[in-house]
């Protein structure tokens, strides 16, 4: 199994500008989430998925959106990217059930800066 | 939004010395998770508590979810320099069993 993989590992974007951060898992994994962290803190939840068609928004939705209409894929959307949204973004995946098996496996991250 | 306190912020050791972190919280949470994160790599889980007073090992790390359920703690015995890194600890509250909130972190230095 590849895990989580999270596809670009950077990207420079001008104000204005939308692009897709890219999140595929191989694990047929329910959850699926997205987080951002900022420098010096902690991860905050951006969007997740519980299943293929579901989706809600975390604490952080604002000027983001998701899809999810496969289980394997959960992919974050930027219409119009703000310097606020410069940032590491986290996508990770977890299998039903609540034991240390079933925790929130993470991606790499996608460091992403707006100028 | 809600918040994690985790402390320290940073520590700088020795390697063989021991380590010790918490994370509290004014609200009750059912589970309790430790991460370690690399630079340039995701979190990696440690250690997951789901119940209060549990006291669980992961070789030469500890961690105990608190009687209380607002705090809980991370040791780390004879410290090595692959312990470098940043520790967070994350809550997950009852009924909001997908919504993980994440302490700031500790950045963990190792002399050797």
């Amino acid at each position: 199994n590849a895990g989580v993989t999270q596809t670009p590992k950077f990207r420079i974007l001008k104000i204005g500008q939308s692009m897709t951060l890219q999140c595929t898992q191989d694990m047929n994994h329910n959850y699926m989430y997205w987080y951002r962290q900022d420098p010096g803190m902690g991860l905050k939840l951006i969007y997740y998925s519980v299943g293929a068609g579901i989706t809600d928004k975390g604490e952080v939705p604002n000027g983001y959106n998701v899809s999810r209409s496969t289980t394997e894929d959960f992919p974050l959307r930027l219409e119009l990217a703000a310097p606020s949204q410069t940032s590491v973004y986290f996508c990770a995946s977890r299998p039903a059930g609540l034991d240390q098996a079933n925790e929130q496996f993470f991606g790499p991250g996608t460091r992403l800066t707006v100028l | 939004g809600q918040q994690l306190n985790q402390s320290p912020q940073s520590m700088f050791i020795q390697e063989g010395e021991d380590v010790s972190m918490n994370c509290t919280s004014s609200s009750i949470f059912n589970t309790w998770l430790w991460y370690k994160q690399d630079p340039g790599e995701g979190p990696v889980l440690l250690i997951a508590l789901y119940k209060a007073g549990e006291l669980t090992s992961n070789g030469r790390l500890t961690a105990q979810f608190g009687i209380t359920r607002k705090d809980s703690f991370l040791n780390i015995s004879a410290s090595i320099p692959s312990d470098v890194g940043i520790y967070f600890c994350a809550g997950r509250k009852q009924g909001g069993s997908e919504k993980l909130v994440f302490g700031k972190g500790t950045k963990l230095t190792v002399n050797p």
